[in-house]
């Protein structure tokens, strides 16, 4: 697609169930981020991923959140018994991979999560 | 570990006045990328402008510019005849040119409202 596309664009769920957002890069870029954006905040950064190599988890805040990466390309975030402090807009963003290259990071519209 | 702080929370500018939002960043690598993030309330984060730490000329994008001091650790962005589309947060980021997998770091944003 032409750019970074995030689905669902609002989810409202109750607390303790499980929510999976999902996010398609930029066909062709490598590199694959998750951050979190609460409410009037700055970007908190979640997960990495970079081409084949094992994904920076450093910043995923609980073990009810995980994501994953399939064939290099489409992401999934899943947080699991979500509670209200994981209300946020989840924003997935992707480049082209690291180096001298000069990458530019793209951002999706976000995905804003309610949890009641 | 690299940071990025924005001190301005907040800044309001007159419609065709130019405003300055700070930006500091401290990082022990010598070559990195800068970027001027801006975020509407549509959410989408939007490239504003980008500095590459070898020039030493600063970027420019129309009305956007920046005050690139490398050696103060300082990027400074620049509006000049604000207009109202561009109230929004805007954030300053960076990236290192190469290294592991550092993702993009973020302050945390000044809120800038234009008035008319």
């Amino acid at each position: 697609g032409a750019g970074v596309s995030q689905s669902p664009s609002n989810k409202v769920t109750e607390k303790g169930k499980d929510v999976e957002l999902r996010c398609d890069p930029i066909s062709g870029h490598t590199a694959l981020y998750w951050y979190r954006q609460s409410l009037g905040q700055g970007l908190e950064f979640l997960i990495y991923f970079q081409g084949n190599s094992a994904p920076d988890k450093s910043g995923l805040p609980s073990d009810r959140f995980s994501a994953e990466r399939t064939g290099g390309s489409v992401s999934t975030l899943t947080i699991q018994r979500t509670q209200q402090e994981d209300s946020a807009v989840y924003l997935c963003a992707s480049s082209e991979g690291r180096g001298y290259s000069g990458n530019t990071i793209y951002f999706g519209e976000g995905s804003w999560l309610t949890v009641v | 570990a690299q940071t990025v702080t924005q001190s301005q929370p907040e800044m309001s500018v007159q419609e065709a006045e130019t405003v300055t939002l700070s930006c500091t960043y401290d990082t022990s690598e010598s070559n990195y990328y800068l970027f001027w993030y801006k975020q509407p309330p549509s959410r989408q984060m939007i490239l504003v402008i980008r500095q590459e730490a070898y020039k030493q000329q600063n970027a420019t994008e129309n009305r956007f510019s920046v005050n690139f001091q490398k050696a103060a650790k300082s990027f400074s962005l620049k509006i000049s005849d604000s207009q109202l589309g561009d109230t929004a947060m805007y954030f300053c980021a960076f990236i290192p040119f190469e290294s592991g997998n550092t993702p993009l770091v973020f302050g945390k944003g000044t809120r800038l409202s234009v008035i008319a």
